[in-house]
């Protein structure tokens, strides 16, 4: 079955530093991977999804199939970075469509 | 913010009470979603519609239902509340699948007692 890892509930780094987030996924088809983010009291917006592998707020990730892993990066932390971040494995759920299968969620926090 | 709307915002029931959470879009996206929110777990779907009168089940369905009569709102019952339902219920909406976006409503705090 489908499954997506987030090993960290929590991460903590000081501004300026680097911040990688795992994600591990589990899945026998083509993966397609998002991570999506819910900063205080706002709604989750998507961040960046592999296929377009563009880079949003400084953000990166590499989806490794060998590892099966899509682990985001920012080499520069900010405080304002500070947010939930959930990765997402989209599956295919008969006929033409598809739905979202989340992590648990990493609780960023940058500190000053 | 896409046009995503959930009503209502915040509310708190007894256990055994039905209670009904409406989403609204005006971007006329064919799927919907819903899930729930909890601390631990992540976001887990509920349920989701590819189109109208079209739905089916998510991970975490029982004790809930949907309907779907008109494209631009997707309403979640849950038949008689469980504390255990105390949740944040997400709504979510896309044009189509895969690798398309998915656009949040901003949340519905059900508390129940």
């Amino acid at each position: 079955a489908q499954r997506v890892t987030q090993p960290e509930k929590l991460l903590s780094v000081f501004k300026g530093a680097p911040v990688e987030l795992k994600c591990n996924y589990s899945y026998s088809g083509s993966p397609e991977l998002f991570w999506y983010v819910q900063y205080s009291r706002q709604r989750l917006q998507l961040l960046l999804r592999h296929i377009s592998r563009e880079s949003i707020k400084g953000f990166t990730a590499d989806l490794n199939k060998g590892e099966t892993s899509f682990h985001l990066k920012k080499p520069f932390a900010q405080e304002e970075d500070s947010a939930m971040y959930y990765c997402a494995l989209s599956v295919w759920s008969g006929g033409s469509n598809y739905k979202l299968t989340f992590g648990k969620g990493t609780l960023l926090t940058v500190n000053p | 913010d896409a046009g995503i709307t959930q009503s209502p915002r915040h509310k708190v029931t007894e256990t055994g009470t039905p209670v009904t959470l409406r989403c609204h879009q005006t971007e006329n996206h064919r799927y919907m979603y819903w899930y729930r929110q909890d601390p631990g777990h992540g976001l887990r779907l509920i349920h989701y519609s590819y189109g109208v009168k079209d739905t089916d089940k998510g991970e975490v369905s029982d004790g809930y239902s949907v309907s779907r009569s008109k494209t631009e709102d997707f309403l979640l019952t849950l038949e008689s509340a469980t504390s255990s339902q105390t949740s944040v219920y997400f709504c979510a909406i896309s044009e189509t699948t895969p690798g398309y976006e998915q656009y949040f409503g901003p949340g519905t705090r059900l508390t129940v007692t």
